[in-house]
């Protein structure tokens, strides 16, 4: 079983809709969550980092935690072409590493 | 702002050549990490470092060697390079914070070093 597990896509939307992307893990002592937004050909961006349940928002990007179902989304709101891209979750349980998911693209539509 | 740095953002060698990659970070940051990425595969650890001097395998440590004698500055060596270790290779630098009373790891990466063995 993957530690983190992300649906690979593309998931496509429109622009100007709400984009969800999920994440589950399967280590429940997991401590810290972060999103990263990989251009193609790029490295990977630290975009938001959650550590409580519930939601965190920042600008158009909310991050939602749920340690009780091992799950965190980030949303994306008001989608724009600039936003597609692949996003990896990435999950640290108390260590100094990190693991990532696979991540998943995201194709935002003009 | 974070910055990592890279020695190389496209690297071309040939098989059996010993190859150097080079990191450095500007924040003072503790945790240094290697990292490879193919298609279909993610991220996978190479070999990170918590300290000068100190090194722990990664997940696909064979084929590699690390080094670490200042603190920003991690290098990554291969031994004899071989065509399967063409790749992306991604540096990468954390500290230890404290968020939320929880102990957080962000990790900052560098641009990358896209390495064509041939």
């Amino acid at each position: 079983q993957k530690e983190v597990e992300q649906n690979s896509g593309p998931l496509s939307v429109p622009e100007g809709a709400i984009a969800s992307l999920n994440c589950t893990y399967s280590d429940r002592v997991s401590q810290s969550f972060f999103w990263y937004r990989q251009y193609s050909g790029k490295s990977p961006e630290l975009i938001m980092s959650i550590y409580s349940n519930g939601d965190k928002e920042d600008g158009r990007f909310t991050a939602q935690l749920n340690k009780a179902s091992q799950y965190v989304s980030l949303l994306i709101r008001d989608s724009q072409p600039s936003d597609s891209a692949t996003y990896l979750c990435a999950v640290n349980t108390g260590f100094q590493k990190l693991v990532f998911g696979t991540g998943t693209r995201l194709l935002v539509s003009p | 702002d974070v910055k990592v740095t890279q020695s190389s953002r496209y690297l071309v060698k040939r098989t059996g050549e010993k190859v150097f990659l080079e990191c450095v970070q500007d924040m003072d940051h503790e945790n240094m990490f290697w990292y490879r990425q193919d298609p279909g595969l993610g991220l996978r650890l190479i070999y990170f470092s918590y300290d000068v001097k100190m090194k722990e395998k990664g997940d696909i440590p064979e084929g590699y060697s690390v080094s670490r004698e200042k603190k920003e500055r991690f290098s990554l060596i291969l031994e004899s390079a071989s065509t399967n270790q063409t790749s992306m290779y991604l540096c990468a630098s954390s500290l230890r914070t404290l968020a939320a009373d929880t102990l957080s790891y962000e990790q900052y990466f560098g641009p990358g070093t896209r390495l064509t063995v041939t």
